[in-house]
């Protein structure tokens, strides 16, 4: 079947820290990953996403790379900032197939 | 903004009352997506309309029902109320099918007294 694990948070860290958020997958076929994040009294936004093995997802700092042979999509930003305080959630979308299946989502707190 | 929109944004009633959400997709996209977000299940698929077509369908109870109309927005009806609805409830939409990214309403709060 599909599925997403995601670390447990909340997650602390202080400004400008390296972050690193653990996804891994189990899934039939290639799916497509993504990384959705849902700041305080909103809904979700797209993050990055990857489609295919090898290709790195990124968007305002955040980096992931879809690795098969680990069947892992790790969420990494160099230095975070306070402004990046939010849940994030891995998902991904079999293969010809529109369902996503999402992690349980991991809060991020960023003190100044 | 993601362009798309649901109404109410928030919403109490009572047990073993039926509501009515809705959510109109952002201009171009023909599929609709449901979500429900609780703190004891996470975020959850409830189900998925195409053009007008019911294209999947995840962990909907029976009691709730959704369709898409001809001018591609959704209701999602929920009846016979519980206290464990209350929940946040997303609509998202897409160009199309696999691969996809979704994009997500703000959500409707929904509280069940």
């Amino acid at each position: 079947g599909n599925s997403v694990t995601q670390m447990e948070g909340p997650v602390t860290l202080s400004e400008e820290a390296f972050l690193t958020i653990n996804c891994t997958y189990t899934a039939t076929g290639y799916p497509s990953l993504f990384w959705y994040v849902q700041y305080p009294g909103e809904g979700l936004q797209l993050l990055l996403k990857a489609t295919k093995a090898d290709d790195k997802g990124s968007n305002k700092g955040f980096e992931a790379t879809y690795r098969k042979e680990t069947t892992s999509f790790h969420l990494e930003k160099g230095s975070v900032q306070v402004s990046d305080s939010a849940v994030y959630f891995c998902a991904l979308m079999p293969y010809n197939f529109n369902k996503f299946y999402f992690g349980s989502g991991t809060k991020l707190n960023v003190k100044p | 903004d993601s362009g798309v929109t649901q109404t109410p944004k928030h919403l109490i009633t009572a047990t073993g009352q039926r509501v009515t959400l809705r959510c109109s997709p952002r201009s171009g996209d023909l599929s609709v997506y449901w979500y429900q977000q609780s703190l004891d299940q996470g975020l959850q698929f409830l189900i998925q309309y195409y053009n007008g077509e019911e294209r999947a369908k995840g962990n909907i109870l029976e009691r709730f029902s959704a369709q898409q109309f001809p001018d591609l927005h959704s209701e999602l009806n929920l009846s016979s109320l519980e206290l464990g609805d209350s929940a946040l409830y997303f609509c998202a939409s897409s160009v199309q099918g696999a691969g996809s990214e979704q994009y997500f309403g703000p959500g409707t709060r929904l509280t069940v007294t």
